[in-house]
């Protein structure tokens, strides 16, 4: 079965600087996706970047970058230029190809100071 | 594009007692799940559907558990003879996919149903 692991529960950056949120897998598939995904305090869940594991090129959306490992199993979320409304619970999320369902890391708790 | 929308947002039962959640997806979205999440965790698989087929149940979902899509729109959930380990809250999601196996969609989440079993 495929794994999540997100072994920092909690992180803080000051606004304005840079934080990388760290995430590994397990899997015994070639091909899979990776996700981030946000979940601010009593709101609902939204995505915040993705990644194809075929592809080499790290994926990027605005501040937001990622750093794909495969061969480490590693996906870990670079937040540039922190905002406080980046301030919330950051989940890594894996999917395979083979079926819909996502499985979640335990989350870490992202503190934005101004 | 009004999102998904689950309802109750919250609801308070006693124990033993039968609950229904409601999910209507994304329009035009075939693919719906459903996850549990428990405080400071991340949301566990439950079960998902493809239009109005399941296609997928997790070992999480015990025989107190169903879900239906009829016609392939809305989905209930629902929990029979709820225990102290239910309370939780119950997650929807839905994603637009253009082909049976999974491709890097994403799934877009609804505000969850806050379960609190008394």
């Amino acid at each position: 079965a495929q794994t999540v692991t997100q072994s920092q529960p909690e992180m803080s950056v000051q606004e304005a600087e840079t934080v990388t949120l760290s995430c590994t897998y397990d899997t015994s598939e070639s091909d899979y996706y990776l996700f981030w995904y946000k979940q601010p305090p009593s709101r609902q869940m939204i995505l915040v970047i993705r990644q194809e594991a075929y592809k080499q090129q790290n994926a990027t959306e605005n501040r937001f970058s990622v750093n794909f490992q495969k061969a480490a199993k590693s996906f870990s979320l670079k937040i540039s230029d922190s905002q406080l409304g980046d301030a919330a619970m950051y989940f890594c999320a894996y999917r395979g190809t083979s079926y819909g369902k996502l499985t979640f890391g335990q989350g870490t708790i992202l503190t934005v100071h101004p | 594009d009004t999102g998904v929308s689950q309802d109750p947002r919250h609801k308070i039962t006693k124990r033993g007692q039968n609950v229904t959640f409601r999910c209507d997806p994304i329009s035009e979205h075939n693919r719906l799940y459903w996850y549990r999440q428990t405080l400071g965790q991340g949301p566990e698989f439950l079960t998902y559907f493809q239009n109005e087929a399941q296609l997928e149940k997790s070992r999480l979902l015990s025989d107190r558990f169903s879900a239906e899509r009829p016609k392939g729109s809305f989905s209930t959930l629902e929990i029979q003879r709820t225990e102290q380990g239910d309370s939780a809250m119950y997650l929807c999601a839905s994603s637009l996919e253009r082909k049976l196996s999974a491709g890097n969609q994403p799934q877009h989440f609804g505000d969850g149903t806050r379960l609190s079993i008394l």
